[in-house]
């Protein structure tokens, strides 16, 4: 069964260290979404892809935040410098295109201590 | 943007209760899709209904869309359908995925 792939699973980092993430959608999937999750809320969108362009990255704290999906497949999305608030779960998702249903990682939990 | 607003925030049961957990949303929707966040944090896909009634095994799910709410129902409840219940709504030109901040159901044996 295709599965959206993320890595890391966990991650620990020093407050202003750079930090990366990757995601690897299903096969086909034009759309990409990366969400961030605080512990106790609901996912918020940070940024989402229509093969390689940005369609919103209106939540997307820009000065220190990057997301790309240079070849419209896979994505990374990076932290730099990352803060103590930036603790969360990073989720990553894939869908068709349009209003089709999407599918989620198994996400990557990152602590910055 | 779209809100989404779901009901009860936290809700206790007892095994082989019913349950029916609601989400509201602000404006109108092209689909919306439930889920079930895993104690791992992974969001398993329940049901994907714009409009109508979805059934599986002991859980159903209810779009009327035209009144923007959601219900999904969850009978004869088990220990392992504990943990967080999220909708989330399609919404605007680029079908923007908004979730609600869910709910928490813990099922007591």
């Amino acid at each position: 069964e295709a599965e959206v792939a993320q890595s890391p699973r966990y991650k620990i980092t020093e407050k202003s260290q750079a930090v990366a993430f990757w995601c690897d959608p299903i096969s086909g999937h034009a759309t990409l979404y990366w969400y961030r999750q605080i512990l106790g809320q609901g996912p918020e969108l940070l940024v989402q892809f229509q093969d390689e362009s940005v369609v919103d990255d209106s939540q997307l704290p820009k000065d220190r935040f990057s997301a790309e999906r240079l070849k419209g497949v896979d994505s990374t999305l990076k932290i730099q410098p990352a803060e103590l608030g930036d603790s969360a779960m990073y989720l990553c998702a894939s869908s068709f295109g349009g209003n089709t249903e999407a599918f989620f990682g198994q996400g990557t939990r990152l602590t910055v201590v | 943007g779209i809100q989404v607003e779901q009901s009860p925030p936290d809700l206790i049961l007892q095994e082989g209760a019913n349950s029916t957990l609601r989400c509201n949303f602000s404006d109108s929707v092209n689909n919306l899709q439930w889920f079930h966040q895993n104690p791992w944090g992974q969001l398993i896909n329940l049901f994907y209904i714009p409009s109508g009634t979805k059934q599986n095994g002991r859980l159903s799910a209810t779009t009327v869309a035209t009144e923007r709410y959601s219900l999904l129902y969850i009978s004869s409840s088990q220990t392992t359908d504990s943990g967080v219940y999220f909708c989330a709504v399609y919404g605007g030109s680029n079908y923007k995925l908004t979730f609600g901040k869910g709910t928490l159901l813990t099922v007591n044996p």
